[in-house]
């Protein structure tokens, strides 16, 4: 089955250090993608990244960056240099080839909070 | 600007109402979503749309019904028969499957029964 963990509930960091969240997926395909979306208190959730299966390269965009590995199942998410903008709640979600819908299987969310 | 739109902002109903949630996007996207966030938890799909004139239900679609007469409306409707109804309820849509197929989404609905 399915499924996608972030067991981090909640984060808070000091302006400036770096924080990682964890992602961790079941998936019985071979192809499938994973997301990290970002929700800010204003509710709407703004799309970050999308990485299919076959592509492990970790990527950076600017203070983001995520490390792929499937060996793990994880799809890790690393904030550096923390600002106030970056308090958000996290979610990573997950769909499957396999389905005849990209249907999203989101996780809880990670809640981080960065102070200043 | 393309993107999506969702009204009203904050909705509030009596209990046995039904309520209809606008959900509209000029991205030209193909496949349109409603989901259902409660506090603390991640989002649940409750209908999705690939094409005008055709939707399917998602995990949770009991309570709920849509319609999709236009490729840019996907409008959502809480019926009575929904029985905690109160969430914050998110549209989205996508390009059709496979490359490019991330979702955005639209700014919300908070929907509260009283």
């Amino acid at each position: 089955a399915q499924k996608v963990t972030q067991a981090q509930t909640e984060i808070s960091v000091v302006e400036k250090e770096d924080v990682t969240l964890d992602c961790v997926y079941e998936t019985r395909d071979t192809t499938y993608y994973l997301f990290w979306y970002k929700q800010p208190p204003s509710g709407e959730l703004v799309f970050l990244i999308r990485r299919n299966s076959f592509d492990e390269q970790n990527e950076i965009s600017g203070r983001y960056s995520w490390n792929f590995q499937k060996s793990t199942s994880s799809f890790n998410f690393t904030i550096t240099a923390s600002q106030v903008v970056d308090s958000a709640v996290y979610f990573c979600a997950l769909s499957e080839e396999s389905y005849n819908t990209d249907k999203l299987i989101f996780g809880t969310g990670t809640r981080l909070q960065v102070f200043p | 600007d393309g993107g999506i739109t969702q009204s009203p902002k904050y909705l509030f109903r009596k209990e046995g109402q039904n309520v209809t949630l606008s959900c509209e996007q000029n991205l030209n996207h193909d496949a349109m979503y409603w989901y259902r966030q409660d506090p603390g938890q991640g989002l649940r799909l409750i209908y999705y749309s690939q094409i005008v004139n055709d939707f399917q239900k998602g995990d949770i679609a009991e309570g709920y019904s849509v319609s999709r007469e236009k490729k840019e409306s996907f409008p959502l409707t809480v019926t009575s028969a929904q029985k905690n109804p109160t969430a914050f309820y998110l549209c989205a849509s996508s390009r059709a499957r496979g490359q490019d197929n991330e979702q955005f989404f639209g700014p919300g609905t908070r929907l509260t029964v009283l």
